[in-house]
């Protein structure tokens, strides 16, 4: 079945260093969609990325990844990191985009320390 | 605007006792409803999803059931609770089949079973 691996359980950096957080998936579904959540304390989980078309960079609130279907990866960059982004950040798969079934990844807590 | 409302926030029960946790979305009508359960440490794991009333399909048992009993609202139940059924329940919803991946989701309930 598809699968989705996040190797870092935590990421510590000092702020105004660069982000990078690893995924890759498994899935024999060749138009599978590809997604970050970000999930802060005391807060619900939100979409902070979707997958465009492979090799193709999608950008969102200074968050960036790029879909590489060659090695099954959907890194999550940041040029710079702040305080306000330490949260849990997962990785989640769609097989396609008319199924309904997504699957997470075990998740990456982020922690930015001054 | 859409909003999802899950209750109850927080629950301590009784193994072998029965449960009942609920969600109710407004502001979008007929969407595709999600619960999924994360354990303490644990991944977001997809329990079941209903693209439209009275209709739920399961995608992992857990000995839980699902029902759905009105287009916004969305049950998750058991008649005997295990001790493994603790943990974080969230549900979420989706626009429709065509964005299956990009999630909504609710505050969550907080489930502890002893």
């Amino acid at each position: 079945g598809d699968s989705v691996t996040q190797k870092e359980g935590l990421v510590t950096l000092t702020e105004g260093l660069p982000v990078m957080l690893n995924c890759t998936y498994q899935t024999i579904y060749s138009n599978a969609f590809l997604f970050w959540y970000v999930h802060y304390l005391n807060e619900s989980p939100r979409l902070l990325l979707k997958s465009s078309t492979d090799n193709k960079r999608t950008e969102h609130q200074g968050f960036h990844a790029t879909l590489h279907k060659s090695s099954s990866s959907f890194h999550l960059q940041k040029s710079s990191a702040q305080l306000s982004d330490s949260a849990l950040y997962y990785c989640a798969l769609s097989e396609s985009s008319n199924t309904n079934k997504v699957v997470f990844g075990t998740g990456t807590r982020l922690q930015v320390l001054p | 605007a859409q909003t999802i409302h899950q209750w109850p926030v927080a629950e301590i029960k009784a193994v072998g006792s029965p449960l009942s946790l609920g969600c109710t979305i407004k502001g979008k009508s007929s969407p595709n409803l999600y619960w999924y359960w994360q354990a303490t440490g644990g991944t977001l794991q997809q329990l079941f999803y209903s693209i439209t009333v009275g209709q739920v399909e399961s995608v992992v048992q857990l000995n839980l059931s699902a029902s759905r009993p009105k287009d916004d609202q969305f049950i998750l139940s058991t008649e005997k609770l295990l001790l493994s059924h603790s943990g974080f329940y969230l549900c979420a919803w989706s626009i429709d089949w065509t964005n299956t991946g990009q999630l909504y989701f609710g505050e969550g309930s907080k489930l502890t079973v002893l």
